[in-house]
């Protein structure tokens, strides 16, 4: 199947410390998007990569993609408690048409003031 | 900056009962989407919706399931005859291009007793 795998399943950190996620999934993909969901929220789109892109930055994000190993990191720099969430990878498979995304079961971050 | 918009936010039916699930995707997007996430799971997608059609769905998306968009704006999901396993949070998403950035909904909570 194409779902990303994120790891780790849960992360604890203090304020002001980084956190990396990362996410691996099986099949080519053409861009690879990161969410994030606060507790029984909704998603919140993060940052679309594309396969052809390997770093972006977004404010205190930063997401990379290694196509050739099949994983992206997400780093959160400087973090803060209100980066608390769950937070998601979802993959749009080469060649797809149609656009579905193909999520992974997330990392649920927790950062301690 | 628009946003997509999903109405009920909760929604308790009893089994078998048919339930329709309201969504009002941005409005220059083309390509609408649904996705549940039961409880502690990772995120299904369900069907995707273009010019009209459904474009694609999975194995979820079975003959209770339909979607609709009745008019200009709204993009509705129903399920026909609900069943335990339907209590999930419901997301809608749109875009403007399949391989665009998906922007989600807050969801609907459906639980089923």
């Amino acid at each position: 199947s194409q779902q990303g795998e994120e790891d780790p399943q849960a992360l604890s950190i203090q304020e002001g410390e980084n956190a990396t996620m990362n996410c691996s999934y099986k099949t080519s993909i053409n861009n690879l998007q990161w969410y994030r969901q606060n507790s029984g929220r909704g998603l919140v789109h993060l940052i679309l990569i594309r396969s052809n892109e390997r770093e972006k930055h977004s404010g205190r994000l930063r997401v990379t993609l290694d196509t050739s190993k099949k994983s992206s990191s997400l780093l959160i720099t400087a973090s803060r408690a209100a980066d608390t969430a769950s937070y998601f990878c979802a993959t749009v498979a080469r060649g797809s048409t149609l656009g579905r995304l193909y999520f992974g079961r997330g990392t649920q971050l927790t950062v301690w003031p | 900056e628009p946003e997509v918009t999903q109405t009920p936010s909760h929604q308790v039916t009893q089994m078998g009962q048919e339930v329709i699930l309201r969504c009002v995707p941005i409005s220059n997007h083309l390509y609408f989407y649904w996705y549940r996430q039961i409880l502690g799971q990772k995120v299904e997608f369900l069907v995707s919706f273009y010019n009209n059609e459904i474009s694609e769905k999975s194995e979820i998306f079975d003959d209770q399931f339909s979607v609709e968009r009745p008019d200009g704006s709204n993009f509705t999901l129903k399920i026909r005859s609900t069943k335990l396993e339907d209590s999930a949070m419901y997301f809608c998403a749109s875009n403007r291009d399949r391989l665009e950035t998906q922007y989600f909904g807050p969801g609907t909570r459906l639980l089923v007793l």
